[in-house]
C-alpha cells in the first residue's frame, strides 16, 4: 500500500454512459497524475496537477475527459459518453514538492469496462 | 509514442537464476525509474537512478545507466516466485514532467 488510494476499483458502464473516478494522494505530495493503462502496455500520461493547476494535458485526453482537483487535495477524472475503447485501467500517483524526489507513488487504479 | 522500449517482452526463468532487463529511451533524461506492476495491480517503485549515476543497488536489484547508449538495464539476483511480474522502465526529461513508460518486460519466475 503505497498511501495513494482510488475509487472506485472496479467500474463496468454501458457505452454512452458517464463515468467519474476519485484519487486521493498522499497527504502532503502537492503532484498528481493520471495516467491510462490497457492490456499488455505500460502506462500513458493523461494529465498532471501541482496543486490546484492542470499543469499539462496529454493529447490522449479527448474532449470527453476531464480532470479537476479543485482543493488540491483529492482529484476526480470524468469521462463523459464512454466508448468501449475507454476500457483500461487508470492509474492515479503522486509525488512530494521537494525538489530532487521525483518518485511517483501510484494507487492501486480503477478498471474501468465499457460494455 | 512511449519512449522507453523495454527488452525482452517477456522472461522466463527458474527461481534462483538471475534476470536481466533492459530499457532503452530516446531523448535526454532527468532521471530513469523502474517500476514492477503484479498482474491488475498499481505500479510499486523500485530504483531511481539518475542522469549522472552510473549504477545504484538496492537489495537483490542492481540498475545501470548508460546515458551515452540512452539504456539501462536491471538485474534480479537470486530470484524467487514472488519476482514474477512486469516490469516497467520510465523516464522524464525535467523536474515535475509526466513519466514516459515503455511496454514493459513481463517476468515468470518458476519455482
Amino acid at each position: 500500500d503505497t498511501g495513494v488510494s482510488q475509487n472506485p476499483r472496479h467500474k463496468i458502464t454501458k457505452r454512452g454512459q458517464n463515468v467519474t473516478f476519485r484519487c486521493d494522494p498522499i497527504s502532503e505530495h502537492n503532484r498528481l497524475y493520471w495516467y491510462r493503462q490497457t492490456l499488455g502496455q505500460g502506462p500513458e500520461f493523461l494529465t498532471y496537477f501541482q496543486n490546484e493547476a492542470q499543469l499539462e494535458k496529454s493529447r490522449l485526453l479527448s474532449d470527453r475527459f476531464s480532470a479537476e482537483r479543485p482543493k488540491g487535495s483529492f482529484s476526480t477524472l470524468e469521462i463523459q459518453r464512454t466508448e468501449q475503447g475507454d476500457s483500461a485501467m487508470y492509474l492515479c500517483a503522486s509525488a512530494t514538492p521537494r525538489r530532487g524526489e521525483d518518485t511517483q507513488y501510484f494507487g492501486p487504479g480503477t478498471r474501468l469496462t465499457v460494455l | 509514442s512511449q519512449q522507453g522500449e523495454e527488452d525482452p517482452q517477456a522472461l522466463s526463468i527458474q527461481e534462483g537464476e538471475n534476470a536481466t532487463m533492459n530499457c532503452s529511451y530516446k531523448t535526454s533524461i532527468n532521471n530513469l525509474q523502474w517500476y514492477r506492476q503484479n498482474s491488475g495491480r498499481g505500479l510499486v517503485h523500485l530504483i531511481l537512478i539518475r542522469s549522472n549515476e552510473r549504477e545504484k543497488h538496492s537489495g537483490r536489484l542492481r540498475v545501470t545507466l548508460d546515458t551515452s547508449k540512452k539504456s539501462s538495464s536491471l538485474l534480479i539476483t537470486a530470484s524467487r516466485a514472488a519476482d514474477t511480474a512486469s516490469y516497467f522502465c520510465a523516464t522524464d526529461a525535467d523536474y515535475g514532467q509526466n513519466f514516459v513508460f515503455g511496454p514493459g518486460t513481463r517476468l515468470s519466475v518458476l519455482p
